[in-house]
């Protein structure tokens, strides 16, 4: 079964605190591809990152970081110094052999000033 | 800038009449998404096109159909508009395979009346 799980529905944060998006997906192919993305109030879905599996390197874009693990399949997303710009939908997903990005359901983080 | 463009933003329809949304791309890829977005819920891809070659998924309703006349254009057309059809419809593209990142459009918001 192929499946991305972000647990957290909801984040509530304080701007400057550091958050962690959590993401676990199930997949059976030993070639696949992972993504974040963020969908701010507008709507439209923004790239953050992708990721393949044969790729363990952990990532860091400015503020933001990704910590990609097989061991326990989860592909984590860090804001450090969160800022109320980054308030939107976060999902994390999955692509592999099936030929269709799955998404998790997505989490809702609430930057508060 | 290369962009995804979608028109109207905002689309009001009544119950059972026929709508065409549309979806244009500067970014000359070859495959193009069609999905559906309801509140609070991941987008769930509805079918797409990799070149002029046309994937419905299983799941797709047969009220909703698309064309893609040439590699700039696509449309979504719902035949019969039900209140459950009421979402945000997002165009995404990719160069090649879905393991590329998707360039999503804002999107169209339809409300059925």
């Amino acid at each position: 079964a192929q499946k991305v799980t972000q647990a957290q529905t909801e984040i509530s944060v304080v701007e400057k605190e550091d958050v962690t998006l959590d993401c676990v997906y199930e997949t059976r192919d030993t070639t696949y591809y992972l993504f974040w993305y963020k969908q701010p109030p507008s709507g439209e879905l923004v790239f953050l990152i992708r990721r393949n599996s044969f790729d363990e390197q952990n990532e860091i874009s400015g503020r933001y970081s990704w910590n990609f693990q097989k061991s326990t399949s989860s592909f984590n997303f860090t804001i450090t110094a969160s800022q109320v710009v980054d308030s939107a939908v976060y999902f994390c997903a999955l692509y592999n052999q099936g030929g269709k990005l799955i998404f998790g359901q997505g989490t809702e983080l609430s930057v508060k000033p | 800038d290369a962009m995804v463009i979608q028109n109207p933003r905002y689309q009001v329809t009544q119950f059972g009449k026929p709508v065409t949304l549309s979806c244009s791309q500067t970014l000359n890829h070859n495959v193009m998404y069609w999905y559906q977005q309801k509140s609070s819920q991941a987008p769930k891809l509805l079918f797409h096109y990799y070149d002029k070659d046309f994937n419905n998924e299983a799941d797709t309703p047969d009220n909703f159909q698309s064309r893609r006349p040439n590699t700039s254009f696509c449309f979504l057309d719902i035949r019969s508009p039900g209140l459950g059809d009421a979402a945000m419809y997002l165009c995404a593209t990719s160069s090649s395979g879905g393991y590329n990142e998707q360039f999503f459009g804002p999107g169209t918001r339809l409300t059925v009346l």
